[in-house]
């Protein structure tokens, strides 16, 4: 098992750029989430998916989109980048999203926007 | 809203010493989880040790130990034989029982040990 992975692990973006970050997870996990971590901060959910094609937002989601079309992947979209979003990002996976999961880090995405 | 509170950013302990590291949070909710990760240089965000808010035994997990104080919204994290391994910084959670879904992460202490 891979685990849970991410693409790019770094990436510089102008503002205004779009981008995907890329998340995939091959356990077979229900549930993956999109979190950001900025400095002097703990994570914070963007977005999370519960299943293929169910998708809610988290706490700070504006300014990202997210799909989930198969059980694997939950793709996080930037369509308009702004230096706010520079952030490092994290991908998470467990089997139900339930506080007794173990929940599964990708090793995240270093976003810098300039 | 929930939130998770760390008030220490920075701490340190001598190689094989004992630590503990504070985190307080504020919820209405009755039954919820208490976690510690722990985030090496790698990044990698790893789970230490969860706590069921509705069990009075405090967790235990090899040299990692908890002292839950429900009533006074307290989940500190006790470190024994700290080793250079240890070195990380550490983040306190919230998860709420019914839904979960969502953590909510306190700001996090950078704990270092020193040889």
């Amino acid at each position: 098992n891979a685990g849970v992975t991410q693409t790019p692990k770094f990436q510089v973006l102008k503002t205004g750029q779009s981008m995907t970050l890329q998340c995939a997870q091959d356990m077979n996990h229900e549930y993956m989430s999109w979190y950001r971590q900025d400095p002097g901060m703990g994570l914070r959910l963007i977005h999370y998916s519960v299943g293929a094609g169910i998708t809610d937002q988290g706490e700070v989601p504006n300014g990202y989109n997210v799909s989930r079309s198969t059980t694997e992947d939950f793709p996080l979209r930037l369509l308009s980048a702004a230096p706010s979003q520079t952030s490092v990002y994290f991908c998470a996976s467990s089997p139900s999203g339930g506080p007794t999961d173990t929940q599964y880090f990708g090793p995240g995405t270093r976003l810098t926007v300039l | 809203a929930q939130t998770v509170t760390q008030s220490q950013p920075e701490m340190s302990v001598q190689e094989a010493e004992t630590v503990t590291l504070s985190c307080t949070y504020d919820t209405s909710e009755s039954n919820y989880y208490l976690f510690w990760y722990k985030q090496p240089p790698s990044r990698q965000m790893i789970l230490v040790i969860r706590q069921e808010a509705y069990k009075q035994q405090n967790a235990t997990e090899n040299r990692f130990s908890v002292n839950f104080q429900k009533a006074a919204k307290s989940f500190s994290l006790k470190i024994s034989d700290s080793q250079l391994g240890d070195t990380a910084m550490y983040f306190c959670a919230f998860m709420k029982y019914a839904t979960g879904n969502q953590f909510y992460f306190g700001t996090g202490t950078s704990l270092t040990v020193i040889p």
